[in-house]
Order: structure tokens, then sequence, then C-alpha cells
């Protein structure tokens, strides 16, 4: 167990719906990463956000949000869901800036399914 | 323009044999490299991380990896493979406050 929840542990909808995909951190990291895992594109490095505020943006889509509460957990958004977007989305979360000098504690993941 | 190139999708060795899992990268500026393991059903662990310093990189499990600059490499290796090191890994290249995933490397580990 890394310490990071993710809820919930499956989702399935429909095209052109909106979900919200939740995180809870380690207690004490203050960095929180999103990934997507899909078999087309593989892992991708989607957004990070420390202690509230954006801090870096991978290769997230515009009908993809996120944010960071006071309470350092994260929501990622996602809307206007497509086919394509059917993925296991990791959380994961750091007591650093950077996730490159302290580990990366990874969630669970997320799977979605978008019929 | 910075990416990660893992050679071979799949890699079946014997228990007890050599495993070499290769990762080439490309990066701009020197690179921060990692390898990751990833286990059916489970998010992704952290094997061993390269940033600076000394290029041969000890991490858990009995694997290590040696940061290669001239060879643009950093080829993870253990001298005697387990049943339960079957899994997916994955090479990682950090710069730039971005993170670059290779394709993954699923190990079969044959009695």
């Amino acid at each position: 167990d890394s310490g990071v929840t993710q809820t919930p542990k499956h989702l399935i909808t429909a095209t052109g719906q909106r979900v919200t995909l939740r995180c809870s951190p380690r207690s004490g990291d203050l960095s929180v990463y999103w990934y997507q895992q899909s078999l087309d594109q593989g892992l991708q490095f989607l957004i990070q956000y420390y202690n509230g505020e954006e801090r870096a943006k991978g290769n997230i889509l515009e009908r993809f949000s996120a944010q960071q509460f006071p309470d350092l957990h994260s929501e990622l958004n996602l809307s206007s869901l497509e086919l394509g977007d059917s993925a296991l989305y990791f959380c994961a979360s750091s007591v650093d800036e950077t996730g490159a000098y302290n580990e990366q504690f990874f969630g669970p993941g997320t799977r979605l399914t978008v019929l | 323009a910075q990416s990660v190139t893992q050679l071979g999708s799949h890699v079946s060795v014997s228990e007890g044999a050599l495993v070499l899992l290769r990762c080439n990268y490309s990066s701009s500026v020197p690179p921060y490299l990692f390898w990751y393991v990833q286990y059916p059903n489970q998010g992704l662990q952290l094997l061993l991380k390269y940033t600076t310093g000394a290029t041969l990189v000890k991490g858990i499990n009995g694997f290590e990896a040696e940061f290669k600059k001239s060879e643009t490499s950093f080829h993870l290796t253990k001298p005697s493979a387990h049943m339960s090191d079957a899994a997916e890994y994955f090479c990682v290249l950090y710069n730039f406050n971005k993170f670059y995933f290779g394709s993954g490397t699923k190990l079969n580990v044959k009695p």
C-alpha cells in the first residue's frame, strides 16, 4: 500500500459525459501528479500540482482539467469524453516540488471505460 | 526533443539468468533517469534513479542500471532473475519539469 488513494476504482460512462477522478496523496506529500495509461498512447504525464498550484503540464487535453485543494487532495476532471479517453488514470504524490529527487508514490489507479 | 526508447516490448528469461532491459534516451540537457516497475493491476513503483554523480546506480530487489552518456543509454540489469521479477518495466526521463515514459518492457521469467 503506497498510501495514495484514488476513487473510484472503476468508472463506466458514455461518450460526451463528464467525470471527476479523485486522489488523496500520502500524508505530508505536497505534490500530486496525474498520469494516463492507455494501450494506444502508453504512459503519459498529464499534470502536476504542488501545494495547490499548477507546477507542470504535460500532454493534457484541453477537455481535461485538474485542481488541488487546500487539504492537498486533487481532482482530475474529464469532459466531453471520447472513446479514446478510456484508460487507466494514475495519481502519484511526492514530498518535493519536482518528483525527481524524492520518490513518487503511485495510487492503484482509476480505470475509466467510455462506451 | 526529449524521448525514451525501450528496446524489446517483451523479454523472456529463465529463473536464475541475467536480466537485461534496454533503454536509450534523447535529451537536450543532462537528464534525470528512472526505472519503474508495474506489477499486474498495480501502480508503478520506483526501482532506481539517476540524477547526478555515480553513473552506476543500485536499486531495490537487486536491480542496477548504468548511465552511459556517450551511448545515451540507461540499461537495467539484474544478475539472477527471480519468478517475482515478472512485471512490466518502464524507463523514464525527467527534464524541464516533465516526465517522459518509454513504452515499457514486459519481463517474463520461466521456471
